[in-house]
């Protein structure tokens, strides 16, 4: 158990939809990140938060959104789902000073009807 | 900017076989490097580290060197077991706390 919490599991929903994804980083943990892992992408960095605010973006659509809440737990809002949004979606924390690790959530499998 | 590029899957071993994972990177100044692996239906989790030229990391029977002069990490066992299956990847880290993942690479071991 990495202390990554992230719900829901597994979510199945239709195109055209939002829906939310939600992370709760281990306990102390002040940096919150976001990948998605799919067959034929490998895993891509989405976006980093550090204490409530945006650090890092990567390969982000502009359908997607996320925010770390003041008790650091972060949501990944995904809207106008496509077919192609349908993948793993993890979360990751890490402490405050750089220790080189990143402690992975068990992800979000969304899938896309 | 930045990368990681490890070797393409997927590898199929026989257990008690000699396995290694190429891994190369490019980065700007002294890097951290890492070895994760993610077994099925989990995340990832980490497997080893090193933090500067010629650190060994290892964990569980692998192994892998920071190699400055050749920008590799490459990750090695000496004798696989059926548990080892698994995708790993290749990782690393630089300033300001930023991740660049490998695609991966399936190993599959048979008994």
């Amino acid at each position: 158990d990495s202390g990554v919490t992230q719900t829901p599991k597994h979510l199945i929903t239709a195109t055209g939809q939002r829906v939310t994804l939600r992370c709760s980083p281990r306990s102390g943990d002040l940096s919150v990140y976001w990948y998605q892992q799919s067959l034929d992408q490998g895993l891509q960095f989405l976006i980093q938060y550090y204490n409530g605010e945006e650090r890092a973006k990567g390969n982000i659509l502009e359908r997607f959104s996320a925010q770390q809440f003041p008790d650091l737990h972060s949501e990944l809002n995904l809207s106008s789902l496509e077919l192609g949004d349908s993948a793993l979606y993890f979360c990751a924390s890490s402490v405050e000073v750089f220790t080189g690790e990143l402690f992975f959530g068990e992800g979000s499998r969304l899938t896309v009807l | 900017g930045d990368s990681v590029t490890q070797m393409e899957g997927p590898v199929t071993l026989s257990e008690e076989a000699f396995l290694t994972i190429n891994c190369t990177y490019t980065a700007t100044g002294y890097p951290s490097l890492f070895w994760y692996v993610q077994y099925p239906g989990e995340g990832l989790q980490l497997l080893l580290k090193a933090t500067k030229a010629d650190d060994k990391g290892s964990n569980k029977g692998f192994e892998a060197t920071y190699r400055k002069e050749t920008t590799s990490f490459h990750l090695e066992k000496g004798s696989v077991q059926v548990s080892d299956s698994a995708v790993y990847f290749c990782a690393l880290s630089n300033t300001g706390n930023q991740f660049y993942f490998g695609t991966g690479t399936s190993l599959t071991v048979i008994p």
